[in-house]
Protein backbone atom coordinates (compact mmCIF):
# COMPACT_ATOMS: atom_id res chain seq x y z
CA UNK A 1 0.00 0.00 0.00
CA UNK A 2 1.26 3.19 -1.24
CA UNK A 3 0.82 5.86 1.67
CA UNK A 4 1.23 9.48 1.33
CA UNK A 5 1.05 11.54 4.66
CA UNK A 6 0.02 15.04 4.69
CA UNK A 7 0.55 17.69 7.85
CA UNK A 8 -0.49 19.42 9.53
CA UNK A 9 -3.89 18.11 9.68
CA UNK A 10 -5.08 21.48 10.80
CA UNK A 11 -4.30 25.33 10.37
CA UNK A 12 -5.68 28.01 11.45
CA UNK A 13 -4.20 31.61 10.30
CA UNK A 14 -5.10 34.98 10.25
CA UNK A 15 -5.94 37.01 7.13
CA UNK A 16 -2.52 38.07 4.83
CA UNK A 17 -0.11 35.33 6.42
CA UNK A 18 1.88 32.46 4.57
CA UNK A 19 1.59 28.93 5.25
CA UNK A 20 3.02 25.47 3.79
CA UNK A 21 1.47 22.50 3.59
CA UNK A 22 3.64 19.29 3.57
CA UNK A 23 2.91 15.59 1.62
CA UNK A 24 5.00 13.06 2.33
CA UNK A 25 5.51 9.58 0.64
CA UNK A 26 7.70 6.29 1.39
CA UNK A 27 7.18 5.48 -2.39
CA UNK A 28 7.65 6.65 -5.97
CA UNK A 29 4.69 8.19 -8.30
CA UNK A 30 4.68 8.87 -11.57
CA UNK A 31 3.06 12.17 -10.37
CA UNK A 32 1.19 14.09 -8.02
CA UNK A 33 -2.12 16.23 -7.80
CA UNK A 34 -3.27 18.19 -5.32
CA UNK A 35 -6.80 19.19 -4.83
CA UNK A 36 -9.37 21.27 -3.05
CA UNK A 37 -12.14 20.25 -1.18
CA UNK A 38 -14.77 22.38 0.30
CA UNK A 39 -17.94 21.09 2.31
CA UNK A 40 -20.72 19.57 0.27
CA UNK A 41 -19.21 19.41 -2.74
CA UNK A 42 -16.21 17.19 -4.46
CA UNK A 43 -12.77 17.67 -4.60
CA UNK A 44 -11.62 20.02 -7.39
CA UNK A 45 -7.72 19.52 -8.90
CA UNK A 46 -5.89 22.54 -8.73
CA UNK A 47 -2.44 21.10 -10.01
CA UNK A 48 -0.60 17.86 -11.23
CA UNK A 49 2.88 18.01 -10.48
CA UNK A 50 4.98 15.50 -13.27
CA UNK A 51 8.32 15.99 -13.14
CA UNK A 52 11.46 15.50 -9.98
CA UNK A 53 12.10 19.50 -8.64
CA UNK A 54 9.14 20.33 -10.62
CA UNK A 55 7.60 24.21 -8.84
CA UNK A 56 4.20 25.15 -10.38
CA UNK A 57 2.53 28.23 -9.47
CA UNK A 58 -1.04 29.04 -9.40
CA UNK A 59 -1.69 32.87 -8.54
CA UNK A 60 -0.74 33.07 -4.89
CA UNK A 61 -0.50 29.00 -4.94
CA UNK A 62 2.91 27.23 -4.99
CA UNK A 63 3.23 23.70 -5.78
CA UNK A 64 6.71 21.54 -5.79
CA UNK A 65 7.03 18.18 -6.29
CA UNK A 66 10.39 16.33 -4.53
CA UNK A 67 13.74 15.63 -6.92
CA UNK A 68 12.98 11.98 -5.74
CA UNK A 69 9.07 12.31 -7.10
CA UNK A 70 7.99 10.91 -3.17
CA UNK A 71 6.92 13.75 -1.52
CA UNK A 72 5.25 17.59 -2.29
CA UNK A 73 4.41 21.09 -1.12
CA UNK A 74 1.79 23.60 -1.47
CA UNK A 75 2.80 27.14 -0.10
CA UNK A 76 0.02 29.64 0.00
CA UNK A 77 1.09 33.46 0.21
CA UNK A 78 -0.98 36.04 1.53
CA UNK A 79 -4.14 33.86 2.63
CA UNK A 80 -7.26 34.55 2.08
CA UNK A 81 -10.90 33.68 3.75
CA UNK A 82 -11.66 31.89 0.38
CA UNK A 83 -8.52 29.92 0.83
CA UNK A 84 -10.37 28.25 3.59
CA UNK A 85 -11.02 24.15 2.54
CA UNK A 86 -9.37 20.91 2.59
CA UNK A 87 -6.39 20.68 0.67
CA UNK A 88 -5.64 17.00 -0.31
CA UNK A 89 -2.79 15.94 -2.12
CA UNK A 90 -3.01 12.49 -4.52
CA UNK A 91 -0.36 10.20 -5.60
CA UNK A 92 -1.42 9.14 -9.17
CA UNK A 93 -0.87 5.21 -10.00
CA UNK A 94 -1.29 4.46 -13.37
CA UNK A 95 -3.00 1.12 -14.64
CA UNK A 96 -2.98 1.33 -18.30
CA UNK A 97 -4.46 2.44 -21.18
CA UNK A 98 -5.02 6.20 -20.25
CA UNK A 99 -6.57 5.43 -16.77
CA UNK A 100 -4.82 5.81 -13.34
CA UNK A 101 -6.38 5.41 -10.00
CA UNK A 102 -5.30 8.03 -7.05
CA UNK A 103 -4.29 7.34 -3.25
CA UNK A 104 -5.04 10.51 -1.73
CA UNK A 105 -3.69 11.81 1.76
CA UNK A 106 -5.97 12.64 4.62
CA UNK A 107 -5.93 16.23 3.51
CA UNK A 108 -5.31 19.54 5.57
CA UNK A 109 -7.97 21.29 7.01
CA UNK A 110 -7.49 24.69 6.52
CA UNK A 111 -9.35 28.08 7.55
CA UNK A 112 -8.15 31.64 6.84
CA UNK A 113 -9.66 33.92 9.46
CA UNK A 114 -10.61 37.18 8.34
CA UNK B 1 -21.96 21.52 -19.90
CA UNK B 2 -22.84 19.36 -16.86
CA UNK B 3 -20.29 17.83 -14.98
CA UNK B 4 -20.21 14.86 -13.18
CA UNK B 5 -23.91 13.98 -11.76
CA UNK B 6 -24.55 11.65 -9.00
CA UNK B 7 -27.44 10.14 -7.15
CA UNK B 8 -28.98 10.51 -4.85
CA UNK B 9 -27.40 13.19 -2.94
CA UNK B 10 -28.42 11.72 0.38
CA UNK B 11 -29.05 8.48 1.47
CA UNK B 12 -29.99 6.97 4.91
CA UNK B 13 -30.41 3.20 5.39
CA UNK B 14 -30.42 0.27 8.15
CA UNK B 15 -27.81 -2.15 8.75
CA UNK B 16 -27.89 -5.12 6.55
CA UNK B 17 -29.42 -3.38 3.72
CA UNK B 18 -28.57 -2.92 0.07
CA UNK B 19 -27.86 0.35 -1.71
CA UNK B 20 -27.45 1.93 -4.99
CA UNK B 21 -25.55 4.88 -6.34
CA UNK B 22 -25.69 6.02 -9.17
CA UNK B 23 -23.35 8.22 -11.44
CA UNK B 24 -23.30 9.90 -15.34
CA UNK B 25 -19.73 11.15 -15.97
CA UNK B 26 -18.98 13.92 -17.92
CA UNK B 27 -20.40 13.62 -21.72
CA UNK B 28 -17.05 12.02 -23.89
CA UNK B 29 -15.12 10.54 -21.14
CA UNK B 30 -15.28 6.73 -20.72
CA UNK B 31 -13.50 5.95 -17.45
CA UNK B 32 -15.41 6.25 -14.13
CA UNK B 33 -13.93 5.45 -11.20
CA UNK B 34 -15.69 5.59 -7.12
CA UNK B 35 -14.43 6.93 -4.01
CA UNK B 36 -15.09 6.41 -0.33
CA UNK B 37 -14.90 9.77 1.85
CA UNK B 38 -14.51 8.72 6.25
CA UNK B 39 -15.51 11.82 7.52
CA UNK B 40 -12.24 13.55 7.93
CA UNK B 41 -10.23 11.74 6.03
CA UNK B 42 -9.20 11.56 2.16
CA UNK B 43 -11.11 9.43 -0.47
CA UNK B 44 -10.14 6.16 -0.77
CA UNK B 45 -10.02 4.15 -4.07
CA UNK B 46 -12.61 1.36 -4.36
CA UNK B 47 -13.26 0.90 -8.41
CA UNK B 48 -12.02 2.07 -11.72
CA UNK B 49 -13.98 1.29 -14.79
CA UNK B 50 -12.99 1.90 -18.27
CA UNK B 51 -15.09 1.09 -21.57
CA UNK B 52 -17.14 -1.12 -19.25
CA UNK B 53 -13.99 -3.07 -17.73
CA UNK B 54 -12.67 -3.12 -14.49
CA UNK B 55 -9.17 -1.61 -14.30
CA UNK B 56 -9.14 -1.55 -10.42
CA UNK B 57 -10.04 -2.32 -7.55
CA UNK B 58 -8.94 -1.14 -4.17
CA UNK B 59 -9.12 -2.84 -0.92
CA UNK B 60 -12.49 -2.72 -0.13
CA UNK B 61 -14.45 -6.31 0.68
CA UNK B 62 -16.95 -8.18 -1.73
CA UNK B 63 -19.69 -6.46 -0.45
CA UNK B 64 -18.92 -3.85 -2.86
CA UNK B 65 -19.16 -4.44 -6.30
CA UNK B 66 -19.92 -1.46 -9.78
CA UNK B 67 -20.81 -1.61 -12.98
CA UNK B 68 -20.49 0.80 -16.54
CA UNK B 69 -23.05 0.46 -18.67
CA UNK B 70 -23.11 1.36 -22.54
CA UNK B 71 -23.48 4.84 -21.67
CA UNK B 72 -20.50 5.09 -19.34
CA UNK B 73 -22.50 5.75 -16.63
CA UNK B 74 -21.44 3.60 -13.38
CA UNK B 75 -23.50 2.17 -10.86
CA UNK B 76 -22.14 1.00 -7.12
CA UNK B 77 -23.55 -1.40 -5.29
CA UNK B 78 -23.16 -2.08 -1.61
CA UNK B 79 -24.50 -5.34 0.27
CA UNK B 80 -25.63 -6.25 3.66
CA UNK B 81 -24.59 -2.60 4.61
CA UNK B 82 -22.39 -1.75 8.38
CA UNK B 83 -22.45 1.20 10.43
CA UNK B 84 -18.79 1.66 8.69
CA UNK B 85 -20.15 2.41 5.50
CA UNK B 86 -21.29 5.31 6.04
CA UNK B 87 -19.68 8.05 4.34
CA UNK B 88 -19.64 10.02 1.14
CA UNK B 89 -19.20 8.09 -2.09
CA UNK B 90 -17.55 9.74 -4.66
CA UNK B 91 -17.49 9.55 -8.82
CA UNK B 92 -15.06 10.80 -11.14
CA UNK B 93 -14.91 10.71 -14.71
CA UNK B 94 -11.91 10.62 -17.05
CA UNK B 95 -11.47 11.44 -20.94
CA UNK B 96 -8.95 8.96 -22.46
CA UNK B 97 -5.72 9.07 -24.62
CA UNK B 98 -3.18 11.56 -23.16
CA UNK B 99 -1.56 10.02 -19.98
CA UNK B 100 -2.87 11.54 -16.42
CA UNK B 101 -5.73 13.54 -17.61
CA UNK B 102 -7.73 14.91 -14.67
CA UNK B 103 -10.12 13.39 -13.16
CA UNK B 104 -13.14 15.04 -12.34
CA UNK B 105 -15.37 14.56 -9.17
CA UNK B 106 -19.11 14.68 -8.63
CA UNK B 107 -20.41 15.79 -5.13
CA UNK B 108 -21.05 12.56 -3.68
CA UNK B 109 -23.59 10.82 -2.31
CA UNK B 110 -23.42 11.01 1.06
CA UNK B 111 -24.85 7.60 3.06
CA UNK B 112 -26.03 7.41 6.40
CA UNK B 113 -25.53 3.52 8.12
CA UNK B 114 -28.38 3.71 11.33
Amino acid sequence: TQLLEQSPQFLSIQEGENLTVYCNSSSVFSSLQWYRQEPGEGPVLLVTVVTGGEVKKLKRLTFQFGDARKDSSLHITAAQPGDTGLYLCAGVINSGAGSYQLTFGKGTKLSVIP
Amino acid sequence: DAGVTQSPTHLIKTRGQQVTLRCSPISGHKSVSWYQQVLGQGPQFIFQYYEKEERGRGNFPDRFSARQFPNYSSELNVNALLLGDSALYLCASSGQGERNQPQHFGDGTRLSIL
